[in-house]
């Protein structure tokens, strides 16, 4: 069974900071994705990451994926407040599966 | 451009009583669609899934069914709802791809 770990699952950062979201999956798969949950509302896709040694940015956001270790990451490039949110990452096609979340909270 | 439409938005049950969500796609013809289920401060987990009308993938054996009976409408259903269904139940489409797409969600509370 396909499992994701993302970690941390809490993160809390000052503005200005860099910082590294982490996403293992056990299994192997060459699709890989990145949301945003702010609270009480719905997901927000991020990034879609299609192959070994992806890579995408969107402002302060970067998301990596390297199929042979099976990781992604996301770095977060001198946070600001309005990243705070929690952010998912998620493996797999029609069965996809989702880690834990990582909440983040960005500080002045 | 796609948009996909949940209702009711919230959702007050009893113990018992039963349960009927619907999920509507717009903009798009012939898309993999999805259920999952939020629980207070936790992650997704995936419900349901579905590739085209009639066809319905289950995950997690619970008190819970799917139907899908047009092409961009998805149901999810309960003859009997439990406390333990509490939750935030988001439709979703795409897959692949482009990954999947939300809906605004359905926060359901059972009493």
């Amino acid at each position: 069974e396909l499992k994701v770990e993302q970690n941390p699952l809490f993160l809390s950062m000052q503005e200005g900071k860099n910082y590294t979201i982490y996403c293992n999956y056990s299994t192997t798969s060459d699709r890989l994705y990145w949301y945003r949950q702010d609270p009480g509302k719905s997901l927000e896709s991020l990034f879609v990451l299609l192959s070994n040694g992806a890579v995408k940015q969107e402002g302060r956001l970067m998301a990596s994926l390297d199929t042979k270790a099976r990781l992604s990451t996301l770095h977060i490039t001198a946070a600001v407040h309005d990243l705070s949110a929690t952010y998912f990452c998620a493996v797999g096609s029609n069965d996809m599966r989702f880690g834990a979340g990582t909440r983040l909270t960005v500080k002045p | 451009s796609q948009t996909i439409h949940q209702w009711p938005a919230t959702l007050v049950q009893p113990v018992g009583s039963p349960l009927s969500l619907e999920c509507t796609v717009e903009g798009t013809s012939n898309p993999n669609l999805y259920w999952y289920r939020q629980a207070a401060g936790r992650g997704l987990q995936l419900l349901f899934y579905s590739v085209g009308i009639g066809q319905i993938s289950s995950e997690v054996p619970q008190n819970l069914s799917a139907s899908r009976p047009q092409d961009r409408q998805f149901i999810l259903s309960s003859k009997k709802l439990l406390l333990s269904d509490s939750g935030f139940y988001l439709c979703a489409w795409g897959g692949n791809m482009v990954g999947e797409y939300f809906g605004p969600g359905t926060r359901l509370t059972v009493l």
